[in-house]
């Protein structure tokens, strides 16, 4: 199974608004609404944001959505403030029964 | 609030089986509604998921493919906890082991632990 695509790197000032692709196929993405998005600061554990495709865990920020169109999911953070930084994943369910991670994407606040 | 606490060797020479545990509090390795799962992460190949047990009436297990044959995964229901074992361990397999909690087994991976630096080398 291949990972899913994500780009390297987001970048944004603080304020804006930015969207992360996830890109897979009709065979995990596509196929299913069972996909999650994690933020992962350096050295720290992986946080679930979304799951889903749009739903947001208790005590997650209403900045962090997600939504797909396809085979692409996207993750959106509005209002972006300087804590966002991170590393972003996405993750899906696959028709194999099993579960796929993108690539990464690495957010820069400017 | 669930809890997942990890223990095992942070080196292993090639060859041989990494051998990891996660002992579960906050919730029941039995939680028919939950799956259990092990995650890697290594620079060179990102975020791997490598399997997961879950109970349904009976215990199931999944695993990616490109581990089938290395991998298993078990629950202990008398400690509340559940194993990774990788046999023939190769410098391939170098990375940082999380276990997670999927709560409804679609995938949220909402709990983990805290992660365990696995080296193969001689």
């Amino acid at each position: 199974q291949s990972a899913l695509t994500q780009p390297a790197s987001v970048s944004g000032s603080p304020g804006q608004s930015i969207t992360i692709s996830c890109t897979g196929t009709s065979s995990d993405v596509g196929g299913y609404n069972y996909v999650s998005w994690y933020q992962q600061h350096p050295g720290k554990v992986p946080k679930l944001m979304i799951l889903e495709v749009s739903n947001r865990p208790s005590g997650v920020s209403h900045r962090f959505s997600g939504s797909k169109s396809g085979n692409t999911a996207s993750l959106t953070i509005s209002g972006l403030q300087a804590e966002d930084e991170a590393d972003y994943f996405c993750s899906s369910y696959t028709s194999s029964n099993t579960w796929v991670f993108g690539g990464g994407t690495k957010v820069t606040v400017l | 609030q669930v809890q997942l606490q990890q223990s095992g060797p942070g080196l292993v020479k090639p060859s041989q089986t990494l051998s990891l545990t996660c002992v579960i509090s906050g919730d029941s390795v039995s939680n028919d509604n939950a799956a259990w799962n092990w995650i890697r992460q290594s620079p060179s190949r990102g975020l791997e998921w490598l399997g997961r047990t879950y109970y349904r009436s009976n215990w199931y297990h999944g695993y990616a493919p490109f581990l089938k044959s290395r991998i298993t995964i078990y629950a202990d229901t008398s400690n509340n906890q559940f194993s990774l074992q990788l046999t023939s361990v190769t410098p391939e397999d170098t990375a940082v082991y999380f276990c997670t909690r999927e709560p409804k087994g679609t995938g949220e991976f909402d709990s983990w632990g805290q992660g365990t630096l696995v080296t193969v080398s001689s």
